[in-house]
């Protein structure tokens, strides 16, 4: 089974600091995804990588940024964060290769972030 | 501008009784649809993937179907249990890569 790891559940951190959050698959997968989920929001694309050191920007990727170091690992940044940036943060991934889109996307469990 | 939604947001039944949740997109250049589960709390799980060439997909009592013409898709649980209480997404990936999903509908199985 694939597993995407999130690395904190809950985190509560303060306006103008730096946050990161950290996101690791085992399954190999090029793509990975960065979400937020909101009320009335549903989810919303942040940022995306297909591949290592590779980034792409979603629907809402101001106030974020993302490193892509290794295959396995994909972290969000917020550069100074705001209250407005309180959310749930969810990671996903999906494989690449060819011929394979028609596989599933795989979630992590969340981080609910609270800045204050 | 791709659209996914999906009707009802919410839904209360009780346990044992058939139901059908339902998606609707708005290009039909789609790769495939994913139907979600999500718990409080929770990230997603993913319940079952319709390529663009199926119809239908089965797993246990879950089915879901596809009609790529209408942009339509449907989940339908059968025998209802509390523990089927969650909120269900769909997410339909296009043909460009693109992945959109709907806002959810949040099912309350009474026991």
């Amino acid at each position: 089974d694939v597993k995407v790891t999130q690395s904190s559940r809950y985190l509560v951190k303060r306006t103008g600091e730096k946050v990161f959050l950290e996101c690791v698959q085992d399954m190999d997968h090029e793509n990975m995804f960065w979400y937020r989920q909101d009320p009335g929001l549903g989810l919303r694309l942040i940022y995306f990588s297909y591949d290592v050191k590779m980034k792409e920007k979603g629907d809402i990727p101001e106030g974020y940024s993302v490193s892509r170091e290794k295959k396995e690992r994909f972290s969000l940044i917020l550069e100074s964060a705001s209250t407005n940036q309180t959310s749930m943060y969810l990671c996903a991934s999906r494989t690449g290769a060819t011929g394979t889109r028609n596989q599933p996307q795989h979630f992590g469990d969340g981080t609910r972030l609270s800045i204050l | 501008k791709q659209e996914v939604t999906q009707i009802p947001a919410a839904l209360s039944v009780p346990e044992g009784e058939n139901l059908v949740l339902n998606c609707s997109f708005t290009d039909s250049a789609i790769y495939n649809l994913q139907w979600f589960r999500q718990d409080p709390g929770k990230g997603l799980t993913s319940l079952l993937l319709i390529q663009s060439s199926q119809r239908e997909q089965t797993s246990g009592r879950l089915n879901a179907s596809l009609d790529k013409s209408s942009g339509r898709s449907t989940l339908y649980i059968a025998a209802s249990q509390p523990g089927d209480s969650a909120t269900y997404l769909c997410a339909v990936l296009y043909n460009n890569n693109d992945m959109r999903f709907g806002a959810g509908t949040r099912l309350t199985v009474k026991p």
